[in-house]
């Protein structure tokens, strides 16, 4: 069958650095989704990665290892707009997205 | 640009109403997908479009119809409503189906069926 996981929640401190893991299994692999959603919004993407290995973007950077069925989200110099739900969403052997329940991150000053 | 709009924003429908959600885009995103969003879980395939004049079947098709009869407009139907249907459904398009293409979602509609 096909799953995600990834933590339900987590707590950071204003500045500083999270990581958030996923796990997952799918029928076939065709890269990996990280999105972002803000309490009561829709999701936006964030980052997509399909090859090993770290994915740069600013703030935020996403790592994947296909052979560990195993990606991470590392966000640094928190600020209080990063407090949102993290969604990890590896797509299948037909492109679909396959959805992690997600993880909230709260952020403390 | 508006991208994608939803309607409506939330409404509160009797079991047994029928229910058309409306999503509409103006990126010409030849790709459109309805997910539903239920606490606790992730997001939900329930039917997609891969171009205009095709659709399929997601995770969660039973009790909900789509059409797809121009590039823009993908609406969701619910025949009979049942409480099991309360959620947030969200429309989402993307440049084309089957590829790593990104998926830019709706603001959602918030069902409650009663």
């Amino acid at each position: 069958g096909q799953n995600i996981d990834q933590p339900t929640e987590m707590t950071a401190t204003e500045g500083a650095i999270v990581q958030i893991n996923c796990t997952y299994q799918t029928s076939g692999f065709n890269g990996l989704f990280w999105y972002q959603q803000h309490a009561g919004e829709a999701p936006t993407f964030l980052s997509y990665n399909v090859l090993d290995g770290l994915e740069e973007k600013g703030r935020f950077s996403s790592f994947l290892s296909r052979s560990k069925g195993y990606s991470y989200l590392l966000l640094k110099e928190l600020q209080m707009k990063d407090s949102a739900s993290y969604l990890c969403a590896p797509a299948d052997s037909n492109y679909q997205l396959i959805w992690g329940a997600g993880t909230k991150l709260i952020i403390k000053p | 640009t508006a991208g994608i709009t939803q309607a409506p924003t939330s409404q509160i429908l009797a079991a047994g109403r029928s229910m058309t959600l409306r999503c509409t885009q103006d990126m010409r995103h030849n790709a459109m997908y309805w997910y539903r969003q239920d606490l606790g879980l992730g997001l939900r395939l329930i039917h997609y479009s891969n171009t205009a004049g095709t659709t399929g079947k997601g995770e969660v098709p039973d009790g909900y119809s789509v059409s797809r009869a121009n590039t823009d407009d993908f609406p969701l139907t619910l025949a009979s409503a049942v409480p099991s249907q309360t959620s947030v459904y969200f429309c989402a398009s993307s440049l084309a189906g089957g590829t790593h293409n990104e998926q830019f979602f709706g603001p959602g509609t918030r069902l409650t069926v009663l």
